[in-house]
């Protein structure tokens, strides 16, 4: 199947600094990409849809200007934590569909965010 | 708004039991639904993928249903294993187009040697 990688994996910040988490689809080309964010003992939450070269579209209650999407080729998405505070401390997953034709949905690794 | 809910929230078994994961959802009008497994601070490995035409998909010991008129999906595990221990995902897709998942909580299973 299809592969998604994302890196980092972990990361621990300082309060305030801004954190950069990167997508890429290693061998397939991805025109929608989806981050969502996973919160101990919840379920995925979708946080944006990621449409190479244009805007992305963000769900209810994510403020866009704290996470900043940029999908800016059909391989890599990066989402950017910006002004990270402790609450912004989660898992962050994001997936892309294969080329399958089965509309499958493939996910990466996850990022461990930890905000001090 | 769809929303999908699993049964039970946790699960514990010993080794060698077959078991019975279920999962249910609101709204009928769906493209597909999926199993994932998931690590304890891991990311998602997709299972079985069951289109909405499809009655049930096979793999190893697992066995996926979806009748979806009703609303249901299970996931059966045969001859459980203490590796297959995870907390495991259903989701499903409500379109053909690039569309996202909508994710139950999932059932943590435990199986004990």
């Amino acid at each position: 199947g299809a592969v998604v990688s994302q890196h980092p994996s972990w990361v621990i910040c300082k309060s305030g600094t801004s954190v950069k988490i990167e997508c890429r689809s290693l061998d397939f080309q991805a025109t929608t990409m989806f981050w969502y964010r996973q919160f101990p003992k919840q379920s995925l939450m979708l946080m944006a849809t990621s449409n190479e070269g244009s805007k992305a579209t963000y769900e209810q209650g994510v403020e866009k200007d704290k996470f900043l999407i940029n999908h800016a080729s059909l391989t890599l998405s990066t989402l950017t934590v910006t002004s990270a505070h402790p609450e912004d401390s989660s898992f962050y997953i994001c997936s892309a569909f294969g080329t399958s034709g089965d509309n499958e949905q493939f996910f990466g690794p996850g990022t461990r965010l930890t905000v001090l | 708004k769809q929303e999908v809910t699993q049964i039970p929230a946790a699960l514990s078994v010993p080794e060698g039991e077959n078991l019975v994961l279920n999962c249910s959802f609101t709204d009928s009008a769906i493209y597909n639904l999926q199993w994932f497994r998931q690590d304890p601070g891991k990311g998602l490995t997709s299972l079985l993928l069951i289109q909405s035409s499809q009655r049930e998909q096979t793999s190893g010991r697992l066995n996926a249903s979806l009748d979806k008129s009703s609303g249901r999906s299970t996931l059966y595990i045969a001859a459980s294993q203490p590796g297959d221990s995870a907390t495991y995902l259903c989701a499903v897709k409500a379109d053909s187009g690039y569309s996202t998942l909508t994710f139950g909580k999932g059932t943590m299973l435990l199986v004990s040697p």
